[in-house]
Formats: structure tokens, sequence, C-alpha cells
């Protein structure tokens, strides 16, 4: 069975710290997909990132990276210089890889970040 | 903005009663995908509508039922509501037939069931 895990329920940090999420998952697939989310309080889930298990090549996009490591099945995000903006919870997905893009996603349960100015 | 739009955004039910939500997906998105998402969880999958058809579903009871119309939109009806149903349904969408593509969410429908 699929399953994403992320154990940090919450994590609070002063405005300009670096911050890193951690997700680990579960799955028998040799094929899979990796997703990261954010959710403001709008509730509106915004998409970050999508990585292939193929692609072990880690990423950045300004301010974040990624780090995908298949040999300990983690997906990890790093915000760097964090801001107040960045605060919301944080979601790690799963998916099975359809070739259709069909993507039905496992979700983690999820980290709420606080960026205290 | 992802271009889904959900409707409504709030509203509050009596449990045994039923609710009809609608999410029109981003345009040329022709899958639509319906997620559960209890308060301080994380979203569930329910199913997802291809064509007009179901296309997997998740551990849902038969009382979760939906609809795709042709031009991709789509609705999910709950029967009987139950005071666990109580949560953030969200709706996202999806092209078909390219690796490339990704999946965006609407900003959901926040059901209150007392």
């Amino acid at each position: 069975a699929q399953k994403v895990t992320q154990a940090q329920t919450e994590i609070s940090v002063v405005e300009k710290e670096d911050v890193t999420l951690d997700c680990v998952y579960e799955t028998r697939d040799t094929t899979y997909y990796l997703f990261w989310y954010k959710q403001p309080p709008s509730g509106e889930l915004v998409f970050l990132i999508r990585r292939n298990s193929f692609d072990e090549q880690n990423e950045i996009s300004g301010r974040y990276s990624w780090n995908f490591q298949k040999s300990t099945s983690s997906f990890n995000f790093t915000i760097t210089a964090s801001q107040v903006v960045d605060s919301a919870v944080y979601f790690c997905a799963l998916s099975e890889s359809p070739m259709d893009s069909s993507y039905k996603l496992i979700f983690g349960s999820g980290t709420r970040l606080l960026v205290r100015p | 903005e992802t271009g889904v739009t959900q409707s409504p955004t709030h509203l509050i039910k009596t449990r045994g009663q039923q609710v009809t939500l609608r999410c029109s997906s981003q345009s040329g998105h022709n899958t639509v995908s319906w997620y559960q998402q209890a308060l301080g969880q994380g979203p569930q999958f329910i199913f997802q509508y291809y064509r007009e058809e179901e296309n997997g579903r998740g551990n849902f009871p038969p009382r979760f039922s939906g609809l795709q119309f042709p031009n991709y939109s789509s609705e999910l009806n709950v029967n009987a509501l139950e005071l666990d149903d109580s949560a953030l349904y969200l709706c996202a969408s999806s092209p078909r037939g390219h690796s490339g593509n990704t999946i965006y969410f609407g900003e959901g429908s926040w059901l209150t069931v007392v």
C-alpha cells in the first residue's frame, strides 16, 4: 500500500531562517510521482513541484529546494531565508505513475509552518 | 489562479440531508478528481472522472457519487449526510495523455454538517 508520512506536525521559525520539511513515502511501485503543495488559509492547494521516481536530481527554484533520495524513500523540501508569506500548511503527496497522467494522490498529514517576523 | 473554480464556497447542512458541490475544471483539462480534507488532515481521494465515467475510487461509501459533464465540469453528491462529512471538499483537474502535466486544485467547498 502507498503511504506518505510527514512527521513534523508544526514548525515555527523566525524570518530569514532556513527550514526543512520532511517527507517519507512508501510504495511498491518502481515508477511513481511525488508532489509538494502549499495550502494557505484560503484552502486552495498550490502546486510547488512534481518529481518522477527516475529523476533523483535535486531541484532549486528560487528560495525553494527539494532533495529526493530513493535510498531512504524521502523527498524533503527546504525553504531558504524564510519569509512571513511562507506561513502555510505544506503537503507532500505520492501517486502511481499512470501513462495518461490520471494522478490519484496520496497525501501526508501536512506540516504547518509558521514564520514569525 | 489555477482556473479551477468550485461552488458554493461555504455551506451548512443538517444531518441526513443531501448536498451537491460543483466544479469547473481548467480549460482543456478533461480529468476531474475530488478530495475530502477533514480539519487538520491531508486530503483524501474520493474519486476521479474521465470522459463522464468514474475512473478510480477511494475508500468512500456509495452515498458519495459524482458526475462529469461533456464540458468536463463535475458534481460531487453526498446523500444522507453525517456529521463526519464536515470537511473541505477539493476539486482537482488535469489534462490527460501528457507526461509533463500535473494536477491543479480549486479553493474548495467548506461543508459543515450539523
